[in-house]
């Protein structure tokens, strides 16, 4: 039962590097986020996307791309790595049919600049 | 700007108490999420709560959600340790637009 998966769950980066957080959920969702959750704070939205191909602007794009090529996948981008990125990174999923009762949570990836 | 405001951000609580958790936002919503995150752990769902005057409850927790007032409370009743951890509102728009969270510790 693996519900939203990430990859990876610690990451140390450089300043100016670059990576790709990975994201995969197996029940079918068509909507899926990317959040990230500084140290004491709710979480903010990065990137969504409601289904392939069709992405948009959370509340903090700046920094960050994603793409939705299938239903399951919603990797996230981070181009030239700054400190200010450093931070909890969580993806998530839920349904577009009926109310979005629930929105899943993957475990979290870890991202430190340095 | 839309703002999601819960208070207290902290809170000890002794066990047996009850108490009540606050969240307060600034635009018109009809659905409120309730979350429970632990230390260095992912979000779990608590509650949706999908219309004014709507109550949800499990085991010692209880939401409400009135959405003339803007307004959902989470109540404690006779708390636990188990219940010791940080707790988010969230305001629905596509996402959640998520509160900062009110870190809950219950002590014996």
């Amino acid at each position: 039962n693996a519900g939203v998966t990430q990859t990876p769950k610690f990451r140390i980066l450089k300043i100016g590097q670059s990576m790709t957080l990975q994201c995969t959920q197996d029940m079918n969702h068509n909507y899926m986020y990317w959040y990230r959750q500084d140290p004491g704070m709710g979480l903010k939205l990065i990137y969504y996307s409601v289904g392939a191909g069709i992405t948009d602007k959370g509340e903090v794009p700046n920094g960050y791309n994603v793409s939705r090529s299938t239903t399951e996948d919603f990797p996230l981008r981070l181009e030239l790595a700054a400190p200010s990125q450093t931070s909890v990174y969580f993806c998530a999923s839920s349904s577009l049919t009926g109310p979005r009762n629930t929105i899943y949570f993957g475990e979290g990836s870890w991202l430190t600049v340095v | 700007e839309l703002k999601v405001e819960q208070n207290p951000l902290f809170l000890s609580m002794q066990e047996g108490k009850n108490y009540t958790i606050y969240c307060n936002y600034s635009t018109t919503s009809d659905r409120l999420y309730w979350y429970r995150q632990d230390p260095g752990k992912s979000l779990e769902s608590l509650f949706v709560l999908l219309s004014n005057g709507a109550v949800k409850q499990e085991g010692r927790l209880m939401a409400s959600l009135d959405t003339k007032a803007r307004l959902s409370t989470l109540h404690i009743t006779a708390a636990v340790h188990d219940l010791s951890a940080t707790y988010f509102c969230a305001v629905d728009m596509v996402g959640g637009f998520f509160g900062t969270g009110t870190s809950l510790t219950v002590i014996p």
